[in-house]
């Protein structure tokens, strides 16, 4: 089986730089992906890292360790818009197109 | 843009009811999802179709069926209701971008099982 664990909240203020971790236990994947979901709204896509490494997309950067089996989402100069959930997702191998996600994390973005 | 479109926003169903989730979208995608959202338990898939008539099942299909009739469609069917499958409702469909399979969500259906 698989689970990718993410917590549950996090705060921080404008400006500031954030940090969201994803562990995950799985047999194997194919990357590692990061949704964005506002209240009330759909999840929508952020990032993908098929390879170890920092991702980088403006004000978004992802990462990906597999010997760690963690990745994480850094969000730098956060605004009040930031606000939402985020979670992270596994494309599993050998199983076509089946993507997992985490448990998610709610951010709040406080003035 | 690619749209997902949920025929329902709110549904409230008596327990035992039969219930029809529909789900269509625009983009001629081959791979369609559903998913169910509660809190503190992320996004769990239920069924997932990659062609017409094909299906998979995720990680909790119990309680649960499918149909694709047609590419564009994809339903997910509550054949008797039951109050644990009071939840939000999230049909998606995915292409692959730069390697990466992008999940587009539709708004999602709140189904309230009393």
């Amino acid at each position: 089986g698989q689970s990718l664990e993410q917590p549950s909240e996090v705060t921080a203020v404008e400006g500031a730089i954030v940090q969201i971790n994803c562990t995950y236990q799985t047999s194997g994947f194919y990357g590692l992906s990061w949704y964005q979901q506002h209240d009330g709204g759909a999840p929508t896509f952020l990032s993908y890292n098929a390879l170890d490494g920092l991702e980088e997309t403006g004000r978004f950067s992802s990462f990906l360790s597999r010997s760690d089996s963690y990745g994480y989402l850094l969000l730098q100069e956060l605004q009040m818009k930031d606000s939402a959930s985020y979670f992270c997702a596994v494309l599993r191998s050998g199983a076509t197109n089946k993507l997992i996600f985490g448990t998610g994390t709610l951010l709040a973005v406080q003035p | 843009d690619v749209k997902v479109t949920q025929s329902s926003r709110y549904l409230v169903k008596r327990t035992g009811e039969k219930v029809f989730l529909e789900c269509v979208q625009d983009m001629d995608h081959e791979n369609m999802f559903w998913y169910r959202q509660d809190p503190g338990l992320g996004l769990r898939l239920i069924y997932f179709s990659y062609d017409v008539k094909m299906k998979e099942k995720g990680d909790i299909p119990e309680g649960y069926s499918v149909s694709r009739e047609k590419k564009e469609r994809f339903s997910l069917i509550l054949e008797s209701a039951s109050t644990n499958q009071t939840s939000m409702y999230l049909c998606a469909s995915s292409t692959r971008v730069s390697g990466a399979n992008v999940l587009t969500f539709g708004a999602g259906s709140r189904l309230t099982v009393l």
